[in-house]
């Protein structure tokens, strides 16, 4: 089964709309955090926002928060007031366990598109 | 802060040939991480140093890959004798040891290698 999914590869969204990426993992480790990257057309990768398992508030950065729902297993990307620049490539990650197992696991990406 | 460094920036080889990926750490981080896309898939683990010692290799596909970390500093990979399915992009990240989370799990990346066989 895949760890992480991502069932969105595609999305197109209005400039000012706010835009919800979708994320769901799988997971039996009770410690895990989860990860937002954002890949635009230059290549690097920028993180952008964390979620830790125990945490019990969602995660915010600036315009970017993470609708962390633990019972569900789902820890979606909202972007409000999305701007031309958000166009990128995002990818949801995950690590499993306690400190010292470190390696992040990946879903596909969702290319987003913000039209003027 | 210089982020993290990877050389070349693309690579175009023929299958068989030997290629050498390269990558400089942020300095100061002892966490030196490993990871390639192929094309349309996502992104997978490789391996994960600790300085010089290999903590995790086991996204490593097979033995024609070799990677090394000189003194805890830079580190290679080295794909021989390159195939057609090692062609994608490769990923080095770093990050530190220690801290509050979420700082001591966030992994900076590096703009990633282009590896193409053919």
């Amino acid at each position: 089964a895949q760890k992480i999914t991502q069932t969105q590869p595609g999305m197109f969204v209005q400039e000012k709309e706010a835009v919800t990426l979708d994320c769901t993992y799988d997971t039996s480790d009770p410690s895990y955090g989860l990860f937002w990257y954002k890949q635009p057309s230059s290549g690097e990768m920028i993180f952008l926002i964390y979620q830790g398992s125990y945490d019990q508030q969602n995660a915010t950065e600036g315009r970017y928060s993470l609708n962390f729902q633990k019972a569900r297993k789902s820890a979606n990307l909202v972007i409000s007031a999305s701007q031309l620049g958000d166009s990128a490539m995002y990818f949801c990650a995950m690590r499993e366990g306690d400190f010292g197992n470190e390696k992040l696991t990946f879903g596909t990406g969702t290319r987003l598109t913000i039209i003027p | 802060e210089a982020g993290v460094t990877q050389f070349p920036s693309h690579s175009v080889i023929e299958k068989g040939q030997t290629v050498t990926l390269r990558c400089d750490p942020i300095s100061g981080h002892d966490n030196l991480y490993w990871y390639r896309r192929v094309m349309g898939k996502e992104i997978k683990f490789l391996l994960h140093f600790v300085k010089e010692s290999k903590q995790d290799e086991s996204g490593m596909p097979n033995n024609r890959f070799l990677a090394e970390r000189t003194g805890g500093t830079y580190s290679t990979l080295k794909v021989q004798p390159a195939e057609l399915e090692d062609s994608g992009v490769y990923f080095c990240a770093s990050s530190r040891r220690g801290g509050r989370e979420p700082k001591r799990y966030e992994q900076f990346f590096g703009p990633g290698t282009r590896l193409t066989v053919l």
